[in-house]
């Protein structure tokens, strides 16, 4: 069974400062997807960027970049030039990508991030 | 804007007493999901349909229940709430990846804090 570990249950960062959150996991599987949502306090969670295991490039999406070690089974999420809008909690997730059907979403048990002013 | 909504977005009911979520979705995604979040824990896939094929996850107790009338709403029963289902209910969407099979990435709505007294 797939497992995601997200080992900091709290973080925090000063405005305009870089953070990295991170994250391993377990798999049998050669190819899937890893996901970091962010989930802002009584708002919905949504999608902050999207890592293709069959790709080497780390994903980049503006401010939100991936370090994805895929030997190491890991997945960290660096955020940088932090905002007061980034403090949420983030999780990292974890779907394999066989064709053929539903294929389950694995979450971790989140990051609660806090961006000090 | 296409959207994945929630009602109520707070709950609360007694021991015991029906309770009925509703979701609703202006994406037109094929694929609808229910999760129980718990504080400080990953959300829990409880069920989905694709379509109005219904798939229980195994652990996925028989207190809760689904619907789906049309493609736009999807419903959550819980027939005899219990204290330990207090939590966030999350609705979520997506659709079939054209070509692999493979399901797209999941919409959230913003959830239903559900608490039972």
């Amino acid at each position: 069974a797939q497992t995601v570990t997200q080992s900091q249950p709290e973080m925090s960062v000063q405005e305009a400062e870089t953070v990295t959150l991170s994250c391993t996991y377990d798999t049998s599987e050669s190819d899937y997807y890893l996901f970091w949502y962010k989930q802002p306090p009584s708002r919905q969670m949504i999608l902050v960027i999207r890592q293709e295991a069959y790709k080497q490039q780390n994903a980049t999406e503006n401010r939100f970049s991936v370090n994805f070690q895929k030997a190491a089974k890991s997945f960290s999420l660096k955020i940088s030039d932090s905002q007061l809008g980034d403090a949420a909690m983030y999780f990292c997730a974890y779907r394999p990508s066989r064709s053929g059907g539903y294929q389950k979403v694995t979450f971790g048990i989140g990051t609660k991030l806090q961006v000090i002013p | 804007d296409a959207m994945v909504i929630q009602n109520p977005r707070y709950q609360v009911t007694q021991f015991g007493k029906p309770v009925t979520l509703s979701c609703s979705q202006t994406l037109n995604h094929n694929v609808m999901y229910w999760y129980q979040q718990k504080s400080s824990q990953a959300p829990k896939l409880l069920f989905h349909y694709y379509d109005k094929d219904f798939n229980n996850e195994a652990d996925t107790p028989d207190n809760f229940q689904s619907r789906r009338p049309n493609t736009s709403f999807c419903f959550l029963d819980i027939r005899s709430p219990g204290l330990g289902d207090t939590a966030m209910y999350l609705c979520a969407t997506s659709t079939l990846l054209e070509g692999s099979g493979s399901y797209n990435e999941q919409f959230f709505g913003p959830g239903t804090r559900l608490t039972v007294l």
